[in-house]
């Protein structure tokens, strides 16, 4: 069965590092998101992303945050310097179509811990 | 706007009793989908149901069941005959017409006691 893959699954930085996360999404879909999830808490909408540009983002994707398809297949979030409130759960996911046209699948998240 | 509303935090069952999870909803799109996802102690968020805004009939899969109803904006899951497998956090989400992201609730984290 087809997946989303995000790598890593944990990442310890510091305060200030840039990091970046990678998501492959399934080879199909045309519609890419990132959702974030801090310990304990709801999962919160970050950005989407079709046709090879950000159709939406919420308030918490400020100028730190970026999105990027490289390539064919991987789906980056690269966040320019950390901080500790960005300690969370990322999660990757994809979708065929638009809205009306199905459920995200998700990755397995990747876990950031920033000291 | 979106809303999503799951008033029950946690939730704690003997295994086998039966137990609902509760979703409230607010948009103003008259076409809309719910969903629910599981999120297991393992952290990856599993789809168990979707549901658009036309279709109304409840549904059953082996242990599970939901109900929409329209009249008062809920998307209720239950779980008959719970097992220690089911202990989880679910969540319940809203995905409308317009725009493009997920809402979701806050969560219900419920654990089954053997």
């Amino acid at each position: 069965e087809p997946e989303v893959t995000q790598t890593p699954s944990h990442q310890v930085t510091q305060m200030g590092q840039e990091v970046i996360l990678r998501c492959v999404p399934i080879s199909n879909h045309l519609y890419f998101y990132w959702y974030r999830q801090i310990l304990g808490q709801k999962v919160e909408f970050l950005v989407s992303f079709y046709n090879n540009e950000i159709s939406e983002k919420s308030e918490i994707f400020d100028d730190q945050f970026s999105v990027e398809r490289p390539d064919g297949s991987n789906f980056t979030l690269k966040i320019r310097s950390t901080k500790l409130e960005d300690s969370a759960m990322y999660f990757c996911a994809s979708r065929r179509g638009p809205p009306n046209t199905g459920e995200l699948f998700f990755g397995e998240g990747s876990r950031l811990t920033v000291l | 706007a979106q809303k999503v509303t799951q008033a029950q935090t946690e939730i704690s069952v003997v295994e086998k009793e039966d137990v609902t999870l509760d979703c409230v909803y607010e948009t103003r799109d008259t076409t809309y989908y719910l969903f629910w996802y599981k999120q297991p102690p393992s952290g990856e968020l599993v789809f168990l149901i979707r549901r658009n805004s036309f279709d109304e009939q409840n549904e059953i899969s082996g242990r599970y069941s939901w109900n929409f109803q329209k009249s008062t904006s809920s998307f209720n899951f239950t779980i008959t005959a719970s097992q220690v497998v089911d202990s989880a956090v679910y969540f319940c989400a809203l995905s409308a017409n317009t725009g493009n992201q997920f809402y979701f609730g806050t969560g219900t984290s419920l654990t089954v006691i053997p």
